[in-house]
């Protein structure tokens, strides 16, 4: 089976420090994202990444960026945190091979910032 | 630009009955649609994926229906159950986006 973890289910930070949400998947997927989710916005895309080091813009990156270094692990980077940015944020993966882009969730990292 | 949309928002049906839940998308050129579960608090589950050229999926008490043409896909649920209880989305994948419903908010009533 497929399996994304992330580093924290819970977070707390204070405006302005910098904050790191890591995410590795165990199944050699080439593709990785990471989402927010907010009542009543739904899932919005942030970052994803097709390949290591490589990174694209989703919907909402204002605020963030990523690293990939390595395949399996693909991290977001709150340079500086904002009240704003507390929200739940969920990391997937997937391949474009056989199993067609099925994406796979990690727990999610509920983060609030005081 | 694509835009995915589930309605009803929330849904409460007694324990037992056969339930229909829907998903509708604006442009039928996607490469495949993903149903999922969610808990509350929790991360998204994977129910079942329904490549383009596929009619439906089947997975237990879970069948998925497509029909791109009329940007349209079901997920029902036989017999249901408590443990149903969750939020259920849908997302369509096109190209290189993934496109997320907001959701179905499902109560079964014991």
């Amino acid at each position: 089976d497929v399996k994304v973890t992330q580093s924290s289910r819970y977070l707390v930070k204070r405006t302005g420090e910098k904050v790191f949400l890591e995410c590795v998947q165990d199944m050699d997927h080439e593709n990785m994202f990471w989402y927010r989710q907010d009542p009543g916005l739904g899932l919005r895309l942030i970052y994803f990444s097709y390949d290591v080091k490589m990174k694209e813009k989703g919907d909402i990156p204002e605020g963030y960026s990523v690293s990939r270094e390595k395949k399996e692990r693909f991290s977001l980077i709150l340079e500086s945190a904002s009240t704003n940015q507390t929200s739940m944020y969920l990391c997937a993966s997937s391949s474009s091979g056989t199993s067609g882009y099925e994406q796979y969730f990690g727990p999610g990292t509920r983060l609030t910032v005081t | 630009k694509q835009e995915v949309t589930q309605i009803p928002a929330a849904l409460s049906v007694p324990e037992g009955e056969n339930l229909v839940l829907n998903c509708s998308f604006t442009d039928s050129a996607i490469y495949n649609l993903q149903w999922f579960r969610q808990d509350p608090g929790k991360g998204l589950t994977s129910l079942l994926l329904i490549q383009s050229s596929q009619r439906e999926q089947t997975s237990g008490r879970l069948n998925a229906s497509l029909d791109k043409s009329s940007g349209r896909s079901t997920l029902y649920i036989a017999a249901s159950q408590p443990g149903d209880s969750a939020t259920y989305l849908c997302a369509v994948v096109e190209d290189d986006k993934i496109i997320f419903g907001k959701g179905t908010r499902l109560h079964i009533l014991p």
